[in-house]
């Protein structure tokens, strides 16, 4: 399988606690963005990556959360002190540099009890 | 600022007949437009877009979409729907044509009854 590929598919998490999901986009893409869907919403922009650099961040990315990509590769996000509000899927999405297509994994599901 | 708008929450077709998802967009930029489709629990699959090219824009299953500046809009329609189709449909513009960069409306819940 070449495509994107998130990890873990489903995550429970008691509030308070911190979560990493990690994110493998299709190996030759260099731009790799980070989304949240809540129930019944389209997708929610949140920050994405050229390579290792992290290029922008959306307002709804408090400073609870960080994402990485250290060798321009995989990422990572992490959210810290998880609030009930944070639940929601969060997708992972890559793409070639000049390409108008991106390839969406199947998405972690966070649910905040 | 961008912004899509999907007009309907919920569709329901019977099979066999016209799927019309309606989507309208606001931008300030030529637009690149997409439409996603997502099954329960699964991530988007890119349907079908439009990057300034035909303003008919034909796409995977069947289904297609017309770019229509005057009214700014960018419906999503197939000729005769089938069970598989139901879903969730998504209308999305590009911001700064970036193709991973995207603004989605709200969703479009397909329903198909037999």
């Amino acid at each position: 399988d070449t495509g994107v590929s998130q990890d873990p598919r489903h995550k429970i998490t008691k509030r308070g606690q911190n979560v990493t999901f990690r994110c493998d986009p299709i190996s030759e893409h260099n731009r790799l963005y980070w989304y949240r869907q809540t129930l019944g919403q389209g997708p929610e922009f949140l920050t994405y990556f050229q390579n290792e650099a992290q290029l922008e961040k959306s307002r709804l990315l408090s400073d609870r959360f960080s994402a990485e990509r250290p060798k321009g590769s995989f990422s990572t996000l992490e959210i810290q002190r998880t609030e009930q509000g944070d639940s929601a899927m969060y997708l992972c999405a890559s793409s070639s540099h000049g390409s108008t297509e991106a390839f969406f994994g199947q998405g972690t599901r966070l649910t905040v009890v | 600022a961008q912004s899509v708008t999907q007009l309907g929450s919920h569709v329901s077709v019977s099979e066999g007949a016209l799927v019309l998802l309606r989507c309208n967009y606001s931008s300030s930029v030529p637009p690149y437009l997409f439409w996603y489709v997502q099954y329960p629990n699964q991530g988007l699959q890119l349907l079908l877009k439009y990057t300034s090219a035909a303003t008919l824009v034909k796409g995977i299953n069947g289904f297609e979409a017309e770019f229509k500046k005057s009214e700014t809009s960018f419906h999503l329609t197939k000729p005769s729907a089938h069970m598989s189709d139901a879903a969730e449909y998504f209308c999305a513009v590009s911001e700064n044509n970036q193709g991973g960069k995207l603004i989605f409306g709200q969703g479009t819940e397909l329903s198909v009854k037999p």
